[in-house]
């Protein structure tokens, strides 16, 4: 069974600091992983998907990196706004299925 | 709209009434979930769907029934709601790469 970690829980910083978000999961043989984004009582929205055969993906401010052997994720997000704050998730594909970690709440201090 | 749709988006029912969350998708994929999000357990899959008539369960599927008789609708039917059940729940359908969630349904049992 896949086990998909976030590590911090939470996390609050200044506007302007760069953001740095943990996933590891337990199981490498993972067909992607995406990161989400989701806000107070709202769905999921996608942020960045990586491929198993990829070893980044950047979409603006945001970068995320993956080392499927060792089971690791990391999301970056750049000088970072108050419109960041909220909940990331990741999640790893396998056999179809998403499993998703608990999640990263951040806050973003103005 | 294309997109995936989820009603209704609150809910509230009685322990032991029988109800049913709708799910529709406009993007034809093959696959679709439902999932439950909990605090302190992250998003968990409830039962998923491969195709029309193909559908199996995921890792919390006790006292929930679900049925696919078309491509694009995916309903979650509780048969006998308990307060346990009180949560937010997600339906989603998947491409071959990525996965889209629709807007999420928060139900109460009282």
């Amino acid at each position: 069974k896949q086990e998909v970690t976030q590590i911090p829980a939470a996390l609050s910083v200044p506007e302007g600091e760069n953001l740095v978000l943990n996933c590891s999961f337990t199981d490498s043989a993972i067909y992607n992983l995406q990161w989400f984004r989701q806000d107070p009582g709202k769905g999921l929205t996608s942020l960045l998907l990586i491929q198993s055969s990829q070893r980044e993906q950047t979409s603006g401010r945001l970068n995320a990196s993956l080392d499927k052997s060792s089971g690791r994720s990391t999301l970056y997000i750049a000088a970072s706004q108050p419109g960041d704050s909220a909940t990331y998730l990741c999640a790893v594909k396998n056999d179809y299925k998403l499993s998703f970690g608990a999640g990263t709440t951040v806050t973003v201090r103005a | 709209d294309a997109g995936i749709t989820q009603s209704p988006r609150y809910k509230i029912t009685e322990t032991g009434r029988q109800v049913t969350l709708m799910c529709h998708q406009t993007w034809s994929h093959s696959y679709m979930f439902w999932y439950r999000q909990d605090l302190g357990h992250g998003l968990r899959l409830i039962y998923y769907s491969a195709a029309a008539d193909i559908t199996d369960k995921g890792e919390v599927p006790d006292g929930y029934v679900v049925s696919r008789s078309k491509t694009e609708n995916f309903p979650l039917t509780l048969e006998s709601a308990t307060r346990s059940q009180t949560s937010v729940y997600f339906c989603a359908s998947s491409s071959a790469v990525e996965a889209f969630f629709g807007q999420g349904t928060r139900l109460t049992v009282v």
